[in-house]
């Protein structure tokens, strides 16, 4: 079974300050790599995906991806207020479109006025 | 723009009951999922489905069992509910590999918090 792991946090950024944050997963094959937003008593919403050639920016967010050491990053540039939540990161189920995501446990983040 | 909607926000069920979660999601999407989330656990899946009347175990199916009779609306059943059971129910929906390049992308519903007494 894939496992995903985060730093659970609390992760405690300045406003305006670079966020960074990490997952690790286990199952070098993967080749696809989300990323979720979740505020506290919502559900998750999309922020921003990879695949295994490349990293890819959009907007404030960069996803990074290290297939040697196998992380994945999201940096959150211009830290907000706003942007405090919790992060999930992600991979494919079992591989195949059909069969969603794994989810890490999440990390909570917090942007500091 | 409401995609993924769950029928019930907040349930409140006695032990033994059987438990209806509603899922409808109008994007015309081939997959649709279960989840769980609870504190310290994350989500974790519970049944999905492909197709209708398909459906696939996913992590912790135990206790649960899903119908999809109609391609927007995939069903979570708990046929005897357990205090353990207690939990934030999480549907979604995703696309069929092929169709576009995030095929993986998960849509949620808001979400059934439900408690079992």
């Amino acid at each position: 079974q894939k496992e995903v792991e985060q730093n659970s946090g609390p992760l405690s950024v300045p406003e305006g300050a670079i966020a960074s944050l990490n997952c690790t997963y286990s199952d070098r094959g993967s080749q696809s790599f989300f990323w979720y937003r979740q505020y506290s008593g919502k559900s998750p919403e999309l922020i921003m995906f990879i695949y295994s050639n490349g990293d890819k920016e959009d907007g404030r967010f960069t996803a990074q991806l290290n297939k040697a050491s196998q992380y994945v990053s999201l940096l959150i540039r211009d830290s907000q207020p706003s942007d405090s939540a919790t992060y999930l990161c992600a991979v494919p189920y079992s591989g195949g479109g059909a069969d969603g995501l794994t989810f890490g446990k999440g990390t909570h983040l917090i942007i500091q006025p | 723009d409401v995609k993924v909607t769950q029928s019930s926000r907040y349930l409140v069920k006695r032990t033994g009951e059987k438990v209806f979660l509603e899922c409808v999601q109008d994007m015309d999407h081939e997959n649709m999922f279960w989840y769980r989330q609870d504190p310290g656990l994350g989500l974790r899946l519970i049944y999905f489905s492909y197709d209708v009347k398909m459906k696939e175990k996913g992590d912790i199916p135990e206790g649960y069992s899903v119908s999809r009779e109609k391609k927007e609306r995939f069903s979570l059943i708990l046929e005897s509910a357990s205090t353990n059971q207690t939990s934030m129910y999480l549907c979604a929906s995703s696309a069929y590999p092929g169709q576009n390049s995030g095929a993986n992308v998960l849509t949620f519903g808001a979400g059934s918090r439900l408690t079992v007494l």
